[in-house]
């Protein structure tokens, strides 16, 4: 069965580094997702990505954080300058179709960032 | 704001017996409405979707917009069913999804 795949599974960054986090999405997959969660929290969604594009985002995708799909296959999340709170595991999500249409949206293995 | 509710951090029963995990949303639109679980050193992966009223390891979750819940519930729990369950919702189109806090779910031999 197809899956998502996350590199690195673990990275560890000093404060005020650049981070990029890379995925790769189920092939035939449009729609992709980042997601965190932070120790002892719940899964907070951060931005969906469609045709080449933002398609949603949330409070915590501010200035320092970009997307983007470098080639067909990848899908990379960015983080300018890192901060503490930056550490979390950070989850990648694709889906065929969007998920308002109820279609389910499959997981990465999730990389853990920790920030020095 | 929109929210998903699982007020059970932590769920422990005897095999055998039924368990229910509770979830409510607040949402006024009609939402999409998903239960993920996450195994021991596994990813999160889909369980149910209400849209699809289908039955997953002797699951089930019944949507009810009165009372705005969408509890998980399974007849006779089994040991391997022991796991982090998250309820989710999507408000539509390409939004992601909103998580519940998770309820940790133990099964006792």
């Amino acid at each position: 069965e197809p899956e998502v795949t996350q590199t690195p599974s673990h990275q560890v960054t000093q404060m005020g580094q650049e981070v990029i986090l890379r995925c790769v999405p189920i092939s035939n997959h449009l729609y992709f997702y980042w997601y965190r969660q932070i120790l002892g929290q719940k899964v907070e969604f951060l931005v969906s990505f469609y045709n080449n594009e933002i398609s949603e985002k949330s409070e915590i995708f501010d200035d320092q954080f970009s997307v983007e799909r470098p080639d067909g296959s990848n899908f990379t999340l960015k983080i300018r300058s890192t901060k503490l709170e930056d550490s979390a595991m950070y989850f990648c999500a694709s889906s065929e179709s969007p998920t308002g249409g109820g279609q389910p949206q499959h997981f990465g293995d999730g990389t853990r960032l920790s920030i020095l | 704001a929109q929210r998903v509710t699982q007020p059970e951090k932590l769920l422990s029963v005897f095999k055998g017996a039924p368990v229910e995990l509770k979830c409510n949303y607040s949402y006024s639109g009609s939402p999409e409405l998903f239960w993920y679980v996450q195994y021991s050193r596994q990813r999160l992966q889909l369980l149910l979707r209400h849209i699809s009223r289908e039955s997953i390891k002797g699951f089930t979750a019944d949507l009810n917009k009165g009372e705005t819940s969408f509890h998980l519930k399974k007849p006779f729990a089994q040991e391997e069913d022991s796991a982090m369950y998250y309820c989710a919702y999507s408000g539509g189109g390409a939004d992601g999804l909103t998580f519940g806090k998770g309820t940790h779910l133990i099964i006792q031999p």
